[in-house]
């Protein structure tokens, strides 16, 4: 089945650690999301890439890194200089062009302690 | 720049009655509208999608919006609740330029259905 996959599903941290959320994709999609979610903000986009090896900056980056090294991959570093971590993290994938609809993983939940 | 904004951060139906959720946007060209379910602890699911055409757009679980552009509105409509429409919904806006796209949310509603 077709699909965006994130893991853990649940990720606890010791405050000051950098953690590594995952996300792959088999949609064949060109480009890839990550975005944050606190409750009552909505979602916050952290990251985007439109293509392999290559990333841009999204609202709030600070605190935060990104790799694109192949199509299906587009894992998020949260580190310890991000104040507030702990939150839902969300990665979606969409098409380059022609489409405008993001498809959404089924999110980690990271709480540091 | 785009923005959503949607009025209520709450809203309590009892079943089988209408639902309609709020959503405004700002956009300085022809947008592209979006809603979207997210259930507790998972992704957020597309419900319908509005892109250019027919301003009545359908999706799935009964669910339709209507985009009117001169109250840059796109409410989020079905006819009878039911209790599985408990969830969180976001709208969505995004201006699509150089390729690639960026969707800017609402900061969602919460729908309680209530017996």
């Amino acid at each position: 089945d077709g699909g965006i996959t994130q893991s853990p599903k649940y990720l606890f941290r010791k405050e000051g650690q950098n953690v590594t959320l995952s996300c792959e994709q088999n949609l064949n999609h060109d480009a890839m999301y990550w975005y944050r979610q606190d409750p009552g903000q909505g979602l916050r986009l952290i990251y985007y890439s439109q293509i392999v090896n290559d990333f841009q900056k999204g609202d709030i980056a600070e605190g935060y890194s990104v790799s694109r090294e192949k199509k299906e991959s587009f894992p998020l570093t949260v580190t310890s200089a991000q104040k507030n971590p702990t939150a839902f993290y969300l990665c979606a994938s969409s098409p380059r062009t022609g489409y405008n609809e993001q498809f959404f993983g089924p999110g980690t939940r990271l709480t540091v302690l | 720049a785009q923005s959503v904004t949607q009025l209520g951060s709450h809203v309590s139906v009892s079943e089988g009655a209408l639902v309609l959720l709020r959503c405004n946007y700002s956009s300085s060209v022809p947008p592209y509208l979006f809603w979207y379910v997210q259930y507790p602890n998972q992704g957020l699911q597309l419900l319908l999608k509005y892109t250019t055409g027919a301003t009545l757009v359908k999706g799935i679980n009964g669910f339709e919006a209507e985009f009117k552009k001169s109250e840059t509105s796109f409410h989020l409509t079905k006819p009878s609740a039911h209790m599985s429409d408990a969830a969180e919904y976001f709208c969505a806006v995004s201006v699509s330029a150089g390729g690639g796209n960026k969707l800017t949310f609402g900061t969602g509603t919460q729908l309680k259905v209530e017996l």
